[in-house]
């Protein structure tokens, strides 16, 4: 069965300090992969996505993520944390048709 | 601009009694998805449309329903709420197209259930 792990449900780094959320999945097929992000009490906003093409992908307010085959990973990365940053942050596949499966999240929290 | 839109943002209903709620698109995608997400938890996937195709998931109980009348518009029914459904509820739609690019999903702000 396709699965979706995030290792750490909490993370907490200092302002302006590198941020790494990981995301692993299992597939012997690359899937789509996307991270999504979750301010309290609303719903899921796209950060990036891979489909197929240069494995470095950037996405929006600074963040970026590398899709990794032989490592079956696509962690999310940021130089340079704010305090804006703080919210919980989803990875998730698509493999086949319409389905996405998505990992059980990182809440991400960021110290003055 | 194109969205998608829940409501309401918060409702409250009582243990046993009928809700629906709501989401509506502009995106004008031919999938929609319902989700529901506890406290801490990934969204988990009720049911989705692919058009007016209608595709539950094994485990999402009867008492969880869906119907989407038209394109734009699609709704969640909880027959007879449990104090275990109070959960936020997550609308999204994407596109797919056989053969050919598809995109990702679109998220509404969701819906907070609260079962008294």
């Amino acid at each position: 069965a396709q699965s979706v792990t995030q290792l750490g449900s909490h993370v907490s780094v200092s302002e302006g300090a590198l941020v790494l959320l990981r995301c692993n999945y299992s597939s012997s097929v690359p899937p789509y992969l996307f991270w999504y992000v979750q301010y309290p009490n609303q719903g899921l906003q796209l950060l990036l996505k891979y489909t197929t093409g240069a494995t470095l992908v950037k996405g929006i307010n600074g963040f970026e993520a590398e899709f990794k085959k032989s490592e079956t990973s696509f962690h999310l990365t940021k130089p340079s944390a704010h305090m804006s940053d703080a919210a919980e942050y989803f990875c998730a596949v698509k493999y086949n048709f319409n389905k996405f499966y998505f990992g059980s999240g990182t809440k991400l929290n960021v110290k003055p | 601009d194109a969205m998608v839109i829940q409501n309401p943002r918060y409702q409250v209903t009582q243990f046993g009694k009928p809700v629906t709620l709501s989401c509506s698109q502009t995106l004008n995608h031919n999938v929609m998805y319902w989700y529901q997400q506890k406290s801490s938890q990934a969204p988990k996937l009720l049911f989705h449309y692919y058009d007016k195709d209608f595709n539950n998931e094994a485990d999402t109980p009867d008492n969880f329903q869906s119907r989407r009348p038209n394109t734009s518009f699609c709704f969640l029914d909880i027959r007879s709420p449990g104090l275990g459904d109070a959960a936020m509820y997550l609308c999204a739609t994407s596109e797919y197209r056989t053969g050919g690019a598809w995109h990702e999903q679109y998220f509404g702000p969701g819906t907070r259930l609260t079962v008294t």
